[in-house]
């Protein structure tokens, strides 16, 4: 089953400080891997796209790594802001025409 | 400037009334998608379609119709047949399916209660 797992459910930290999210997933044949970062009561917003031969991909204080061969994704964001309090959804494509999978997402808080 | 819009941004419905939510794309995108996001969860596919007057259900398409008479729009009905239509409701449109590298534009979403 095409699957994305993400870890954790939630994550509460300090303003300035460091952060990673996890991502697994199931999903085959795998065509691409992103991450969406939703503001509460808005749509996702892409931040990152990687492709199979791609393992790292920065936009600024996010950087999103990719071990296509473990199934695995990870989020960093670095010296966290206030604005960086949002759901952060993993989401990866599959080869041919079918609709992105979606993770549950990572609901960060950073707190002043 | 190109987007996506959905509309209204905040809707009540009494149980047992049909309503429509409103979903217009000026990007030229050939694919739309319906989602549903429900309090901690994740996005679940209701419908979605690749061209006009052609659409396929999602995994959660009881209780929801939809149709795609022009590019630009993809209205999303919400039915009475649907029991618990309260959620938070999001458009997508993408150039074309999965692979794209273009992924897809989300419109601001609706929020649909049921009074």
């Amino acid at each position: 089953k095409n699957q994305v797992e993400q870890s954790p459910q939630s994550l509460i930290i300090l303003e300035g400080k460091n952060c990673t999210l996890q991502c697994n997933y199931t999903v085959s044949p795998f065509s691409n891997l992103r991450w969406y970062k939703q503001d509460t009561g808005r749509g996702p917003v892409s931040l990152t796209i990687m492709t199979f031969s791609e393992n790292t991909k920065s936009n600024g204080r996010y950087t999103a790594t990719l071990d296509a061969d473990t199934k695995q994704s990870s989020l960093h964001i670095t010296a966290s802001q206030l604005s960086d309090s949002a759901s952060y959804i993993c989401v990866v494509g599959r080869e041919g025409n079918t609709p992105l999978v979606f993770g549950k997402g990572t609901r960060l808080s950073v707190i002043a | 400037d190109g987007g996506i819009t959905q509309s209204p941004k905040y809707l009540f419905r009494k149980e047992g009334q049909n309503v429509t939510l409103s979903c217009e794309q000026n990007l030229n995108h050939d694919a739309m998608y319906w989602y549903r996001q429900d309090p901690g969860q994740g996005l679940r596919l209701i419908y979605y379609s690749q061209i006009v007057n052609d659409f396929q259900k999602g995994d959660i398409a009881e209780g929801y119709s939809v149709s795609r008479e022009k590019k630009e729009s993809f209205p999303l009905t919400v039915t009475s047949a649907q029991k618990n239509p309260t959620a938070f409701y999001l458009c997508a449109s993408s150039p074309q399916q999965g692979a794209s590298r273009s992924g897809y534009t989300f419109g601001s979403g609706t929020r649909l209660t049921v009074v």
